[in-house]
């Protein structure tokens, strides 16, 4: 079967930094994406990685390494604001022919001053 | 705003009821899902539309019925639900289904079953 783990929660201070780590375990694997969600809110997509490295996005970078069916996602310079829910999302195929994305349960990150 | 949006955002209803969630996206998008989400659950790939047409249907119960009249439009129809079926309901729409295609979701529906 498919599995994501990423841990339920983390908690940091204002202007830190903080990596939130998701492994997977598909049957195959065409990329690895993060959403974050606030209360009440949608889910909105934040990065994508198709290859092996470092993508970065203003204060958001992620990371994959294939090999290792790890990725993570690294938030610096913490604001407030920051605090919601990310999720890791795998795109893997299934038996239908189509690749759909596979989600975490999620990772509750909450910002303190 | 994502440029998908979902009606009603709230809704209760009775075992016995029949009703149905809309979303609409406003992105010229040609694909559109629908998502599950509890509460320490994973997303729930539900349906999934492209150019209109079902493609994928992920095991999910008959008493969950979608439409995708167009493009534009993706609808879930609900009849004999359990309490269990109480969740965020999710709509998303994708330029297409390529690995790269970001998904773009709307702000739920929020239902609870009696």
């Amino acid at each position: 079967g498919q599995s994501l783990e990423q841990p339920s929660e983390v908690t940091a201070v204002e202007g830190a930094i903080v990596q939130i780590n998701c492994t997977y375990q598909t049957s195959g694997f065409y990329g690895l994406s993060w959403y974050q969600q606030h209360d009440g809110g949608a889910p909105t997509f934040l990065s994508y990685n198709g290859l092996d490295g470092l993508e970065e996005t203003g204060r958001f970078s992620s990371f994959l390494s294939r090999s290792d069916s790890y990725g993570y996602l690294l938030l610096q310079e913490l604001q407030m604001k920051d605090s919601a829910s990310y999720f890791c999302a795998v795109r893997t195929p299934n038996n239908r022919g189509n690749t759909p994305l596979v989600f975490g349960k999620g990772t509750r990150l909450s910002v303190i001053a | 705003e994502t440029g998908v949006t979902q009606t009603p955002r709230h809704l209760v209803m009775g075992m016995t009821n029949k009703k149905s969630l809309k979303c609409e996206q406003h992105l010229g998008h040609n694909a559109m899902y629908w998502y599950k989400q509890s509460a320490k659950k994973p997303l729930e790939l539900m349906f999934v539309y492209s150019l209109e047409e079902r493609v994928e249907n992920n095991s999910v119960p008959s008493r969950f019925s979608p439409e995708c009249p167009n493009s534009s439009h993706l609808f879930l129809h609900l009849h004999t639900l359990q309490p269990e079926d109480s969740a965020l309901y999710l709509c998303a729409s994708s330029p297409g289904q390529g690995n790269t295609d970001t998904q773009y979701f709307g702000p739920g529906t929020r239902l609870t079953v009696l």
